[in-house]
């Protein structure tokens, strides 16, 4: 079946540093692979998406390549702002776009 | 445009109780979902809808119903709510599939439901 296996958080940072957080997949076909992130009290937001293998999805100065040798979609980014803390959620496009599998949130917390 | 809007935005029940988490959006989406948010589990797909009048099943469906009467708004129902039902759910919604940029959910802001 379809899965998402994301890092356990939290993950701590202080501001301006880089972050790493790491996503891999499971799936049959060749799903579509995404990053949601979800502010404090409010509903998930999509961030950025990948359609086809090799594809890097980019926004707000994140980060995401769709690597289908590793099954992986790591998302990064080179200098975090404490605004940046959120959870944020991997997740795969399944059943031809009728349904997102999601992975379990990984919770950042950026210092000052 | 309100978006996807969800009511209630809290709500405390007692074990046996029932009650209807309504969501509305007003951007005539076809696709509707419920989904639950656990600590260390992520979202789970409850049930969802492709279209005004539809229903299907999702993840983790037991214990609850839905109904899409009208196109804009979805229904979730709890008929004997429980414990282990205790979660934020979320709805979100979807345009019909029209290619690539047409696959985005849009979430509404959550209702946090406690059963005691």
């Amino acid at each position: 079946g379809n899965s998402v296996t994301q890092m356990e958080g939290p993950v701590t940072l202080s501001e301006e540093a880089f972050l790493t957080i790491n996503c891999t997949y499971t799936a049959t076909g060749y799903p579509s692979l995404f990053w949601y992130v979800q502010y404090p009290g409010e509903g998930l937001q999509l961030l950025l998406k990948a359609t086809k293998a090799d594809d890097k999805g980019s926004n707000k100065g994140f980060e995401a390549t769709y690597r289908k040798e590793t099954t992986s979609f790591h998302l990064e980014k080179g200098s975090v702002q404490v605004s940046d803390s959120a959870v944020y959620f991997c997740a795969l496009s399944a059943l031809g776009f009728q349904k997102l599998v999601f992975g379990t949130g990984t919770r950042l917390l950026v210092s000052p | 445009n309100a978006g996807v809007t969800q009511t209630p935005k809290f709500r405390v029940l007692k074990t046996g109780q029932s009650m209807t988490l309504l969501c509305a959006q007003d951007m005539n989406h076809e696709y509707m979902y419920w989904y639950r948010q656990d600590p260390g589990m992520g979202l789970r797909l409850i049930h969802y809808s492709v279209g005004e009048g539809t229903t299907a099943k999702g993840e983790v469906p037991d214990g609850y119903n839905v109904s899409r009467l009208k196109k804009q708004n979805f229904l979730l129902g709890l008929e004997s709510a429980a414990p282990s039902q205790t979660s934020v759910y979320f709805c979100a919604s979807r345009p019909e599939w029209r290619g690539i940029n047409t696959y985005e959910q849009y979430f509404g802001p959550g209702t946090r439901l406690t059963v005691t």
